[in-house]
């Protein structure tokens, strides 16, 4: 199974600063078809979990600006600008090329 | 819009057994895979089982093969998780889901419990 490897485990952050979470995978997350199936979720407290990026960059409708997907192969990187407090809850990447699918363990963005 | 709703969770006994359903719509379900994943209190994300749009390609979890089962009707929109032995390390809240996609269910919450 690939293992994703998410860091860090919690910030501890200001509204208006800027955070990035690192995601690390075991294996190459290129499919066949050439595609990364990296996505980035956030779950807010008491909520099912709520894709923001999906393949590695592309934002999903209604997801602000200030969110930005990078990276490539084996390393891929969320980075929130200017925080707002919507925005607290837990991160998870998911690997979706391989079956099957994993998470990283989570990334608790709560407020300083 | 898609939707995603869960049922059959509850309170359960060790050694006993459940049978999750989750019925899909806004979408042509015999189209797609479907995944069960599951997230326990406190805990992260943990997928468990996926089925293929036909049925012919299932895969589990290490931790539950061999006592959950992954099935679907097509002709009802419906998946389900037939789930056997449970152990108290499979309490969780059970999602019914797309990932990959984004589509989640509003999740079923499973106790194993005496």
């Amino acid at each position: 199974d690939v293992v994703m490897t998410q860091t860090p485990p919690s910030l501890s952050v200001a509204i208006g600063q800027s955070v990035s979470i690192s995601c690390k995978s075991s294996q190459s997350l290129v499919a066949s078809d050439k595609n990364t199936y990296l996505n980035w979720l956030l779950q807010s407290p008491g909520r099912s979990p709520k894709r923001l990026i999906y393949q590695v960059s592309k934002l999903d409708s209604g997801v602000p600006d200030r969110f930005s997907g990078s990276g490539s192969e084996k390393d891929f990187t969320l980075k929130i600008s200017r925080v707002e407090a919507e925005d607290l809850g837990v991160y998870y990447c998911l690997q979706g090329t391989h079956l099957p699918y994993t998470f990283g363990a989570g990334t608790k963005l709560e407020l300083k | 819009e898609v939707q995603l709703v869960e049922s059959g969770g509850g309170l359960v006994q060790p050694g006993r057994s459940l049978k999750l359903s989750c019925v899909a719509s806004g979408f042509t379900f015999s189209n797609y895979g479907m995944n069960w994943i599951r997230q326990a209190p406190g805990k992260g994300l943990e997928w468990v089982a996926y089925i293929s749009s036909g049925s012919s390609y299932i895969y589990y979890a290490e931790t539950v093969k061999g006592r959950f089962t992954i099935s679907r009707d097509n002709a009802k929109n419906t998946l389900y998780l037939q789930m056997t032995s449970l152990r108290s390390e499979d309490t969780a809240l059970y999602y019914c889901a797309r990932p990959i996609r984004g589509h989640w269910g509003q999740g079923v919450m499973v106790t194993v419990s005496s």
